[in-house]
C-alpha cells in the first residue's frame, strides 16, 4: 500500500459525459501527478500540481482539467468523453525530496461506452 | 524532448535463467527509476538511480545506470515465477519536470 488513495476504483460512463476522479496523496506529500495508461499510448504523464499550483503539463487534452485543493487532494475532470478515453488513470504523489520518488495510487479504471 | 525506449517488449524466460532488460533515454536525465506493475494493479517503485555508475540490488533484481551511454539495465538473476510482471523504466526530464516512462517489458517466467 503506497498511501495514495484514489476513488472510484471503476467508472463506466457513456460518450459525451463528464466524470471526476479523485486522489488523496500520501501524508505530507505536496506534489500530485496524474497519468493515463492505455494499451495503445502506454503510460502518459498528464499534469502535476505542487501545493495547489500547476507545476508541469504533459499530454493532457483540453477536455481534461485538474486541480489541487488546499487539503492537497486533487481531482481530474474529464469531459465530453470519447471511447478513446477509456484507460486506467493513476495518481501519484511525491514529497519533492532529492530522490523525487513518486508513489502511485491503485488507479481508476474508466470505461467509456 | 526526452524519450525513453525499453527492450525487449516481451520476455519469456525459464525459471533459473538470467536476463537483462535495457532502457535507453534520449537526452540528459538526472534520475532513472524502475517500477514493477502486476496485471491490473498499480506501479510499485523498485529502484531510484541518481548518478553515473549507480548500482542497486534487491533480491534477484539489480539495476544500474550509465549516464554517458544514457542507458540503464535491469538484470534478473535466477528468475522465479513470482517475478512475472511488467517492468517499466522512467527517466526524469529535469528541465520539463516530467517523468517519462518507457513502453514496459512484459516478463513471463515459465516453470
Amino acid at each position: 500500500d503506497s498511501g495514495v488513495t484514489q476513488t472510484p476504483k471503476h467508472l463506466i460512463t457513456a460518450t459525451g459525459q463528464r466524470v471526476t476522479l479523485r486522489c488523496s496523496p500520501r501524508s505530507g506529500d505536496l506534489s500530485v501527478y496524474w497519468y493515463q495508461q492505455s494499451l495503445d499510448q502506454g503510460l502518459q504523464f498528464l499534469i502535476q500540481y505542487y501545493n495547489g499550483e500547476e507545476r508541469a503539463k504533459g499530454n493532457i487534452l483540453e477536455r481534461f482539467s485538474a486541480q489541487q485543493f488546499p487539503d492537497l487532494h486533487s481531482e481530474l475532470n474529464l469531459s465530453s468523453l470519447e471511447l478513446g478515453d477509456s484507460a486506467l488513470y493513476f495518481c501519484a504523489s511525491s514529497s519533492g525530496g532529492s530522490l523525487g520518488e513518486q508513489y502511485f495510487g491503485p488507479g481508476t479504471r474508466l470505461t467509456v461506452t | 524532448e526526452l524519450k525513453v525506449e525499453q527492450n525487449p517488449l516481451f520476455l519469456s524466460m525459464q525459471e533459473g535463467k538470467n536476463y537483462t532488460i535495457y532502457c535507453n533515454y534520449s537526452t540528459t536525465s538526472d534520475r532513472l527509476y524502475w517500477y514493477r506493475q502486476d496485471p491490473g494493479k498499480s506501479l510499485e517503485s523498485l529502484f531510484v538511480l541518481l548518478s553515473n555508475g549507480a548500482v542497486k540490488q534487491e533480491g534477484r533484481l539489480m539495476a544500474s545506470l550509465d549516464t554517458k551511454a544514457r542507458l540503464s539495465t535491469l538484470h534478473i538473476t535466477a528468475a522465479v515465477h513470482d517475478l512475472s510482471a511488467t517492468y517499466f523504466c522512467a527517466a526524469f526530464g529535469g528541465a520539463t519536470n516530467k517523468l517519462i516512462f518507457g513502453t514496459g517489458t512484459l516478463l513471463a517466467v515459465q516453470p
